[in-house]
């Protein structure tokens, strides 16, 4: 059975601070997603990792992918307010042997305290 | 481009009532769509997943059935609702490598 496991699940943080959330997952995948979601909403794709040594950035956020490890990690740069959500990670199904969809972590909450 | 329609937004039933859930996406053909449930104290589940009309997927067993009557139609129903089937139900399509993400419908069972 796939796992995907996220941690920390709870972030509180400063303005200006850098931070890193982690995602380890239980089989092989190449393929690893990042979303975030504001409270009551839907989740919105941040990035999409699709091979080891992936690495990518937009803004404050940067998200980087290591198969073999099978780690993944996301990265905040200079916290900003805005960036308060939860974060998910999620795993190709089909890397644990189902046939189809996602299998996403717990979440991180993050709040970015002025 | 893409867009993913969900209805209704919020809904609130009492336990034993039946359930219809609609979800539609516009701009693309064939998609691969799913239902997710995001409920308190068991995260984001994927519930059913479809390749095309009339083939869906049962992740986990449970008091939900879901339907694709035409390509980019996606239904998700219930008979009769339990507690437990309260959450936010979200719509997803992928197209290649990315899943995008409908608004959701929040349901409530009473």
């Amino acid at each position: 059975e796939l796992k995907v496991e996220q941690n920390p699940l709870f972030l509180s943080m400063q303005e200006g601070k850098n931070y890193t959330i982690y995602c380890n997952y239980s089989t092989t995948s190449d393929r690893l997603y990042w979303y975030r979601q504001d409270p009551g909403k839907s989740l919105e794709s941040l990035f999409v990792l699709l091979s080891n040594g992936a690495v990518k950035q937009e803004g404050r956020l940067m998200a980087s992918l290591d198969t073999k490890a099978r780690l993944s990690t996301l990265h905040i740069t200079a916290a900003v307010h805005d960036l308060s959500a939860t974060y998910f990670c999620a795993v190709d199904h089909r890397s644990g042997g189902g046939a189809d969809g996602l299998t996403f972590g717990k979440g991180t909450h993050l709040i970015i305290q002025p | 481009s893409q867009t993913i329609h969900q209805w209704p937004a919020t809904l609130v039933q009492p336990v034993g009532s039946p359930l219809s859930l609609e979800c539609t996406v516009e701009g693309t053909s064939n998609p691969n769509l799913y239902w997710y449930r995001q409920a308190a104290g068991r995260g984001l589940q994927l519930l059913f997943y479809s390749v095309g009309i009339g083939q869906i997927s049962s992740e986990v067993p449970q008091n939900l059935s879901a339907s694709r009557p035409q390509d980019r139609q996606f239904i998700l129903s219930s008979k009769k609702l339990l507690l437990s089937d309260s959450g936010f139900y979200l719509c997803a399509w992928s197209v290649a490598k990315t899943q995008y993400f409908g608004p959701g419908t929040r349901l409530l069972v009473l």
